[in-house]
């Protein structure tokens, strides 16, 4: 069952904009982890943030997590064509097993 | 490293053929995933294998659906018989801690 829930469903902005797109969940976790999705191929993690931790970057990556809230929030700067991509929050609370969410699809026009 | 290997990258069958999935996970990664993506359902967690034990197989939807982790470098994903509704994208996924490492997946049509 997907425990994450990605808002908004699709996001489209120019070249050079931030993105912005949301993760919402139901149970305590261990950590939540961003993967990007490329169309046609597999996942590929992005950042994991801990449920410690409030902020973490990488790169033009930002995520944030806010535990009393169950919500996480990623943000891509300057944005790039190759940027776009569907993107996924998943939870860890146990055992490394990882619940996704539906998913934020963010197009980026030139 | 190539990464996850997984074959076939796409499969066409008819209805009542058994379909097997093959997934090469990452040298030296005691954790292997199998999930299932449809736009209907999402990404679904199939199996999960540490040290080559099944640990979790909840996601399995119906005993059509098997899986084997005969060693660490080999695991196979079965469907016996197969049905339309089990057209989706199979990926596999390794990994040695928190990060999963996914391969290109196999996109299964059932006719």
């Amino acid at each position: 069952s997907q425990q994450g829930e990605e808002d908004p469903q699709a996001l489209s902005i120019q070249e050079g904009e931030n993105a912005t797109m949301n993760c919402s969940y139901k149970t305590s976790i261990n950590n939540l982890q961003w993967y990007r999705q490329n169309s046609g191929r597999g996942l590929v993690h992005l950042i994991l943030i801990r449920s410690n931790e409030r902020e973490k970057h990488s790169g033009r990556l930002r995520v944030t997590l806010d535990t009393s809230k169950k919500s996480s929030s990623l943000l891509i700067t300057a944005s790039r064509a190759a940027d776009t991509a569907s993107y996924f929050c998943a939870t860890d609370a146990r055992d490394y097993k990882l619940s996704f969410g539906a998913g934020t699809t963010v197009t980026v026009r030139a | 490293d190539a990464g996850v290997i997984q074959s076939p990258r796409h499969e066409v069958t008819e209805m009542g053929q058994e379909v097997t999935l093959r997934c090469k996970p990452i040298s030296g990664h005691n954790s292997l995933f199998w999930y299932r993506q449809t736009m209907m359902r999402g990404l679904e967690l199939l199996i999960y294998f540490n040290n080559n034990v099944p640990i979790d197989d909840s996601g399995m939807p119906e005993d059509r659906f098997s899986a084997k982790m005969p060693n660490a470098s080999f695991s196979t994903l079965k469907i016996q018989p197969s049905e339309p509704r089990d057209s989706a994208v199979y990926f596999c996924a390794s990994s040695s801690g928190e990060e999963q490492f996914f391969g290109p997946g196999t996109r299964l049509t059932v006719l």
